[in-house]
């Protein structure tokens, strides 16, 4: 079965230091791996993704992920994070060898950036 | 260029009451997707369509059903609401299946109450 977890609830930082928030997956064959973000009030607003490639996706607002196959994970980045940058993001997989459309969702990580 | 579109934005019901909510898109996806939103437990998939003419069950589909009225119009109804029901809305879109990222509406916020 398809899980993703994202391990903390919430991550704190400062801003202008780099930003972590982790996500790792389960899935039958190759992942499809997705970030969002969510802000207060907001449907999610699509990051970044990965399909196949370079283990390294840059995204939107200079967030990036990298793709572990070994560690089954895809953590977001970014080098200096902004107060702007506070909001809930979800970590998102789907499987390729699952039918239908089920990309699974993460419970979401809220990003905390103190100016 | 609207995007996904959602009515209501907030609601409230009272146990038993009915009710539709209606979306719509203007990129000219083929797919569309119904989440609800509760704390702690991310997005869970209730209904989606993979192309006009078809829906198939998600994750939590039981108490709701779903039209697909055209390409850009894709309706959730809640025959005879509870108060499990109480939750957060969204409405996505994608190109099709697989690679391509979902876009989503702004949300309905619904209270049975």
């Amino acid at each position: 079965a398809q899980s993703v977890a994202q391990p903390e609830d919430q991550v704190n930082v400062a801003e202008g230091n780099p930003l972590t928030v982790k996500c790792t997956y389960s899935v039958s064959g190759n992942p499809y791996l997705f970030w969002y973000v969510q802000y207060p009030n907001r449907g999610l607003q699509f990051l970044l993704k990965y399909i196949t490639g370079d283990n390294l996706v840059k995204g939107s607002y200079g967030f990036e992920a990298e793709f572990n196959k070994s560690q089954t994970s895809f953590h977001l980045k970014k080098p200096s994070a902004l107060v702007s940058d506070s909001a809930l993001y979800f970590c998102a997989v789907r499987g390729t060898n699952t039918g239908g459309f089920k990309t699974i969702f993460g419970a979401g990580t809220r990003l905390f950036v103190k100016a | 260029n609207a995007g996904v579109t959602q009515t209501p934005k907030f609601q409230v019901l009272k146990t038993g009451q009915s009710m539709t909510l209606q979306c719509a898109q203007d990129m000219n996806h083929n797919s569309m997707y119904w989440y609800r939103q509760d704390p702690g437990m991310g997005l869970r998939l209730i209904y989606y369509s993979a192309s006009e003419g078809t829906t198939d069950k998600g994750e939590v589909p039981n108490g709701y059903n779903v039209s697909r009225l055209n390409k850009r119009e894709f309706s959730l109804r809640l025959e005879s609401a509870a108060p499990s029901q109480t939750s957060v809305y969204f409405c996505a879109s994608s190109e099709t299946q697989g690679v391509y990222e979902q876009y989503f509406g702004p949300g309905t916020r619904l209270t049975v109450t």
